[in-house]
């Protein structure tokens, strides 16, 4: 069975803490993708990756950062987390080809105190 | 650039019945794709049904069709004969291409929250 598998389902940081939230699919799916859901807004991609090493913005960046050193890991990192970064973040994978459709995560619920 | 517009932020609708939820797009690309997932209270995201942007017939699964409409750049889901489980967010979803044979990104809507009532 198709997996993509996020480390924590429920996060509770400090501000201005490091964070990472860290993603693994094991289908070898060269398209990874983080999103975040908020009520009211819908899943809005932060960052995307279509290989190794590659990765576009989406269309809320702003702080966060991304690393993907193996194809079957995907990192979203929060390099100083503010209250406004409380959210359920969700990871998703796909195969390249046109036509596929997206795998999620289970989701981690992440709290900024 | 891409969007996706779900009008509808909520819905009752009884047993039974057929519900249509309203997606509208928006793209220059002419190869793409349309997906809808559900999202029951367990957080899980469910995938429902595709519909490629050259396919000529619109698509069903089981009781999840798919009204496309190229020229009015709309998607709408129906579900016939409406359950209890299905209660639920529903998402509609664009994805288009990095090539015509290969696509990247997806984007979704904010979703429409559906209440089955008996």
């Amino acid at each position: 069975d198709v997996k993509v598998t996020q480390s924590s389902r429920y996060l509770v940081k400090r501000t201005g803490e490091k964070v990472f939230l860290e993603c693994v699919q094991d289908m070898d799916h060269e398209n990874m993708f983080w999103y975040r859901q908020d009520p009211g807004l819908g899943l809005r991609l932060i960052y995307f990756s279509y290989d190794v090493k590659m990765k576009e913005k989406g269309d809320i960046p702003e702080g966060y950062s991304v690393s993907r050193e193996k194809k079957e890991r995907f990192s979203l990192i929060l390099e100083s987390a503010s209250t406004n970064q409380t959210s359920m973040y969700l990871c998703a994978s796909s195969r390249q080809l046109k036509g596929e459709k997206l795998f999620f995560g289970s989701g981690t619920q992440l709290s900024v105190l | 650039a891409q969007k996706i517009t779900q009008t509808q932020p909520g819905m009752f609708v009884q047993e039974k019945e057929a519900v249509t939820l309203d997606c509208t797009y928006d793209t220059s690309d002419p190869s793409y794709g349309l997906f809808w997932y559900k999202q029951p209270s367990s957080g899980e995201m469910i995938f429902l049904i595709y519909q490629g942007s050259y396919d000529q017939q619109n698509a069903t699964e089981g009781r999840y069709s798919l009204n496309f409409q190229k020229a009015r750049k709309s998607a709408n889901l129906v579900i016939s004969a409406s359950q209890l489980g299905d209660s639920a967010m529903y998402f509609c979803a664009m994805r288009w291409g990095m090539t015509t044979d290969s696509w990247g990104k997806f984007q979704f809507g904010a979703g429409t929250q559906v209440v089955v009532t008996p």
